[in-house]
């Protein structure tokens, strides 16, 4: 069974920096593409960054483009999401998703979500 | 304001039908397979639809998905109260190279 764990989420000031992981299990995690999608509270679903099998092919929203890093250790199976000078406007519930094998726009598996609040 | 472009809300009785649209441009729908996802009320979205017409395994058949040109379909039969949710489209663009969202729809089943 496919699980997406995410964790890391939680209160930072504007300006600070947090570090989000997804521990995925079930599956060849080295082998597919991940996404980190986010949604602000009352909002619609907002694509974050993606990555292939490895860092070296990765990909940004313009919204976070400089600010945030998306990496992966294949060996431990974890998704990483690096968020520097956060905003106000970065708060959101931020997801991991697996990409379905030769459909880079599809998401078929998601993680529960964690939250990430930035204010002072 | 999202590029892809969904209605706020639709609406139907148990039993009927129902469709949302999302219309895209060439850099996007235009040019890649549109997905599907659905959203209950505090959980994490779901696959519903994949390669515009595709359902993965689980999804009944009361779900379906087309695509023409620059705008992309979806379609739900015999609608069951357990289908309010929020839906969302999303595909591949090429111009941004990033992955693209519709705003939303909210499926209400009066």
């Amino acid at each position: 069974e496919v699980q997406l764990l995410e964790s890391g989420g939680g209160l930072v000031q504007p300006g600070g920096s947090l570090r989000l992981s997804c521990a995925a299990s079930g599956f060849t995690f080295s082998s597919y593409a991940m996404n980190w999608v986010r949604q602000a509270p009352g909002k619609g679903l907002e694509w974050v960054s993606g990555t292939r099998d490895s860092t070296s092919n990765t990909h940004y929203a313009d919204s976070v483009k400089g600010r945030f890093t998306i990496s992966r250790d294949n060996s431990k199976n974890t998704l990483y999401l690096q968020m520097n000078s956060l905003r106000a406007e970065d708060t959101a519930v931020y997801y991991c998703a697996k990409v379905m094998a030769n459909y880079y726009e599809a998401l078929d598996y998601w993680g529960q979500g964690t939250l990430v609040t930035v204010s002072s | 304001q999202s590029v892809l472009t969904q209605p706020p809300s639709v609406s139907a009785a148990p039993g009927q039908k129902v469709t949302i649209s999302c219309s895209g441009s060439s850099s996007n729908i235009g040019h890649s397979h549109v997905s599907w996802y659905q959203q209950l009320t505090g959980t994490a979205p779901k696959l519903l639809i994949y390669d515009n017409n595709k359902r993965p395994s689980g999804i009944p058949d009361r779900f379906s998905g087309s695509k023409s040109g620059t705008s992309a379909t979806l379609g739900i039969t015999g609608l069951q109260t357990g289908d309010e949710a929020d839906y969302y489209c999303g595909t591949w663009d090429s111009s941004l190279s990033a992955v693209v969202f519709g705003g939303g729809t909210k499926l209400t089943v009066l």
